[in-house]
């Protein structure tokens, strides 16, 4: 059982938008920035957002992040076959240290 | 470009100790502001963390592993490792290493490939 809150799986067609939420509570991203990473598996995750909503250099704009109270959001403009993978919010959490949501698997249709 | 690597054994036996080396390229394990961390993924799961050591020694564990928890630094062969004692099959897992953005311990930048450790008889 994963601290955060993710849907198990989105689906959206190419060239269209998708939204993956991460819920929390007030010990966790209420206090703390979130991070989002995407994961291919069997390769390396990567760090697509940081500090609720900054990219790290080398990550195109049609990955976005926002916050709201306890949850956070990760949008996707513009989808391609290549972002197909597994999505993941992190923040820290007073008392767990790091902590994850249980991944949201995108699909491309 | 930083690049790390992971290294051990894939299959450990019900109550021995799990050990792990991560290998850095690209950066020096003694760069003050990293964090370097391990973070595992049990099958089907999602990531869960062990903890962080600085190169100075100074170390940070997940409250529930804690207890079975031993990290060190190796400044010489820019390697830094985990331990974890007594494992169970509950342990069976991806186990990654990974460092963070600089002076901070919770953004993860950079992660190895990951490295399937099997605990069974």
């Amino acid at each position: 059982q994963s601290v955060l809150t993710q849907p198990p799986s989105v689906s959206a067609a190419p060239g269209q938008k998708v939204t993956i939420s991460c819920s929390g509570s007030s010990s966790n991203i209420g206090n703390f920035y979130v991070s989002w990473y995407q994961h291919l598996p069997g390769t390396a995750p990567k760090l697509l957002i940081y500090d609720n909503n900054q990219r790290p250099s080398g990550i195109p704009d049609r990955f976005s992040g926002s916050l709201s109270g306890t949850s956070a959001i990760l949008g996707i403009t513009g989808l391609q076959p290549g972002d197909e993978a597994d999505y993941y919010c992190g923040t820290w959490h007073s008392s767990q240290g790091a902590v994850f949501g249980g991944g949201t698997k995108l699909t491309v249709l | 470009q930083v690049q790390l690597q992971e290294s051990g054994p894939g299959l450990v036996k019900p109550s021995q100790t799990l050990s792990l080396t991560c290998t850095v390229s690209g950066a020096s394990i003694s760069s003050d502001g990293s964090y370097w961390s391990w973070i595992r993924q049990h099958p089907g799961k999602g990531l869960e963390y062990i903890g962080y050591i600085y190169y100075s020694g100074i170390t940070y564990y997940n409250p529930s592993l804690k207890s079975r928890i031993a990290m060190s630094v190796g400044t010489s062969q820019n390697q830094f490792s985990l331990n974890l004692n007594s494992v169970t099959a509950a342990d069976t897992a991806v186990y990654y290493c990974a460092t963070t953005l600089q002076f901070r311990n919770d953004v993860f930048d950079i992660w190895g490939q990951g490295t399937v450790v099997t605990v069974s008889s």
